[in-house]
């Protein structure tokens, strides 16, 4: 199975910084890649897909890079509704893996 | 408007059976394969397995095969995750999402908590 590791697994930040998370997986995944947002009592929702994608209606303050092993999600300044738990998501083969989540807390 | 709504909370005893649902509305059913994906309580994200309800072909996550059992009645709709005896351990929140091959899960649950019990 493909691993993904995420770093940090929390990170405290302040609203209006620039915030970058990482996705490591144990093998190349090419560009099969997504990231969720999950706030608490919520059900995780789609951020980017296919690396870089945004998905529709995200705002632009969030984007995705990366291929192959390496992949980042920044959000280039923190808003109060930022503060969640952000997963990544391999879709590249079976079985489909999530990263274990960094948490996003306020400093 | 693609909607996923999952049946509600459910409490259990050990070695009790369970079955919970899933069902889609706003797209072809048949045309998306439903996925389920467990969170436990303050933990991450792990992808159970997948059902495509055209023709109930499945995968399972190794962790979870022969776990629990992925079925679905493309006649309602409705995508179901069932286990036959229950553990403590299957305490969490199930959620249901569509997925397409090659794709992330675009659309999601609102989620069934599980609790099991003694």
């Amino acid at each position: 199975a493909i691993q993904l590791t995420q770093s940090p697994s929390s990170l405290s930040a302040s609203v209006g910084d620039r915030v970058t998370v990482t996705c490591r997986a144990s093998q190349g995944i090419s560009i099969a890649l997504a990231w969720y947002q999950q706030k608490p009592g919520q059900a995780p929702k789609l951020l980017i897909y296919d690396a870089s994608t945004l998905e529709s209606g995200v705002p632009s303050r969030f984007s995705g890079s990366g291929s192959g092993t390496d992949f980042t999600l920044t959000i280039s300044s923190l808003q109060p509704e930022d503060f969640a738990t952000y997963y990544c998501q391999q879709f590249h083969g079976y079985p489909l893996t999530f990263g274990g989540g960094t948490k996003v807390v306020i400093k | 408007e693609v909607q996923l709504v999952q049946s509600g909370a459910e409490v259990k005893k050990p070695g009790e059976s369970l079955k919970i649902s899933c069902q889609g509305s706003g797209y072809s059913f048949t045309s998306y394969w439903i996925g389920w994906v467990r969170q436990m309580p303050g933990k991450g994200l792990e992808w159970m397995g997948i059902i495509y309800p055209s023709d109930s072909d499945s995968r399972y996550s190794p962790s979870f095969q022969g776990q629990v059992t992925i079925s679905a009645d493309k006649s309602i709709s409705t995508a179901y995750l069932q286990w036959s005896s229950l553990k403590a351990s299957d305490t969490a929140m199930y959620y249901c999402a569509r997925y397409q091959v090659g794709a992330p899960f675009h659309y999601w649950g609102q989620g069934t908590l599980v609790t099991v019990s003694s």
